[in-house]
């Protein structure tokens, strides 16, 4: 069944650390995106990518790093974490005519 | 940038009641997407309308596109606890891939 994937759900780590949040998808899309939003609140895009070896920062400015080395997977990079950064981060992959299918989330708190 | 604004924010009301959610525009859409988020995950993508009048339905919601594509609005007939979440409409056409995405509106149906 196609879908999108993300890992882990939920994290909880130190100030400093590096971390990876995983995204995957098997619906073959080209473009992919990572979101930032607050609970309840607006979606804020923060990179986004049109195929392989393609990616642009959002809208909203942010300190993470993405790499689009296959068309499925789309992984972002905090080099390192600080409380600031405490969101959920939402990945997306996109159709040709622009409907955004989501993943889960992950639920990102530093401390 | 263009602006997508949802109104209202926050809708409070009693299983059974009818609701409408705006979401208006200055500028002219290739299509527009409503979506509908629960807590802690990702937004579902309900429907996608193109073409400008365009109506669809979707059980008891009912979406439309306005004439000129700048606005679009998503009614609920009889409303359900079920139908408690956050309504996001994303716009898209005009940045290549990307969606312009409203602030929201927070339903919540009580029993």
């Amino acid at each position: 069944e196609a879908d999108i994937y993300q890992t882990p759900r939920y994290l909880v780590i130190g100030t400093g650390k590096k971390i990876t949040l995983e995204c995957s998808q098997t619906m073959g899309h080209d473009k992919m995106y990572w979101y930032q939003q607050d609970p309840g609140m607006e979606l804020h895009l923060i990179h986004y990518s049109y195929g392989v070896n393609s990616t642009e920062k959002g809208d909203l400015s942010s300190e993470s790093t993405v790499s689009r080395i296959r068309t499925e997977h789309f992984p972002l990079t905090l080099e390192s974490a600080r409380p600031s950064h405490t969101s959920q981060y939402l990945c997306a992959s996109g159709t040709v005519f622009d409907e955004q299918y989501f993943g889960p989330g992950t639920r990102l708190t530093v401390t | 940038t263009q602006l997508l604004e949802q109104s209202p924010q926050f809708l409070s009301i009693q299983e059974g009641e009818n609701l409408t959610v705006y979401c208006n525009s200055s500028s002219v859409f290739s299509s527009l997407q409503w979506y509908r988020q629960e807590p802690g995950e990702g937004p579902v993508l309900l429907v996608t309308v193109v073409t400008g009048g365009e109506v669809k339905k979707l059980k008891r919601l009912t979406f439309q596109f306005g004439d000129a594509r700048k606005d679009s609005s998503l009614h609920i007939t009889a409303a359900q606890p079920g139908d408690t979440g956050l309504y996001l409409c994303g716009a898209g056409g005009t940045s290549y891939g990307k969606l312009t995405f409203g602030q929201g509106t927070i339903l919540t149906v009580h029993p």
